[in-house]
């Protein structure tokens, strides 16, 4: 079983849509939580970065963290098409060095 | 800003070659990392270096090896390319003792034929 596990997709939504991206994990020692955005050829670019559970908001974007369940989440309000990209998450015990990486959510916001 | 590139966008080989994926970082960071991405695998860890001449094994380093000669260049060598190293290969670093944050360079797409 994989350490971090994230809802496949593929998710198509409409413009204006609120989309939810979800992960899992199993490794309690998890601190860190990142979300990175990946472009069609592109490499990833980090989207969020939170530490230990709560809520980060930032513009449209919330990642949301619950350590009890083990589960992280980002949400996008108002959804443009201009979203359209892969969605990872990432994680980490520490605050350097490796993270460990979902699968991926790849989104289609259409207009 | 942090600027990280690698070599080539694309690259086709044949079986049996040796190949060198070159990755450079300009912010001075300590860390550096080879991974490779596949549909419905994600990113998979090849190696990383966490300082000049030093490296750690990731998850799947069979059939690859790396070198750091300089802080700011990172190579992937493919010693004998198979049809199965076919994949985008992405190069990431990071500072030592910061957010943990990795920045991540183009990516090269490499066919094996």
């Amino acid at each position: 079983q994989k350490e971090v596990e994230q809802d496949p997709g593929p998710l198509s939504v409409p413009e204006g849509a609120i989309v939810s991206l979800n992960c899992t994990y199993s490794n309690s020692a998890f601190q860190y939580f990142m979300w990175y955005r990946q472009y069609s050829r592109k490499g990833p670019e980090l989207l969020m970065y939170t530490y230990s559970s709560g809520n980060k908001e930032d513009g449209r974007f919330t990642a949301q963290v619950d350590k009890s369940s083990k589960y992280i989440s980002l949400f996008i309000r108002d959804s443009q098409p201009s979203d359209s990209a892969t969605y990872l998450c990432a994680m980490s015990p520490t605050n350097a060095g490796k993270s460990t990486f979902g699968d991926g959510t790849t989104l289609t916001v259409k207009p | 800003d942090v600027k990280v590139t690698q070599s080539s966008r694309y690259l086709v080989k044949r079986t049996g070659e040796k190949v060198f994926l070159e990755c450079v970082q300009d912010m001075d960071h300590e860390n550096m990392f080879w991974y490779r991405q596949d549909p419905g695998l994600g990113l998979r860890l090849i190696y990383f270096s966490y300082d000049v001449k030093m490296k750690e094994k990731g998850d799947i380093p069979e059939g690859y090896s790396v070198s750091r000669e300089k802080k700011e260049r990172f190579s992937l060598i493919l010693e004998s390319a198979s049809t199965n190293q076919t994949s985008m290969y992405l190069c990431a670093s990071n500072p030592a003792g910061g957010l943990n944050t990795q920045y991540f360079g183009p990516g090269t797409r490499l066919t094996v034929l």
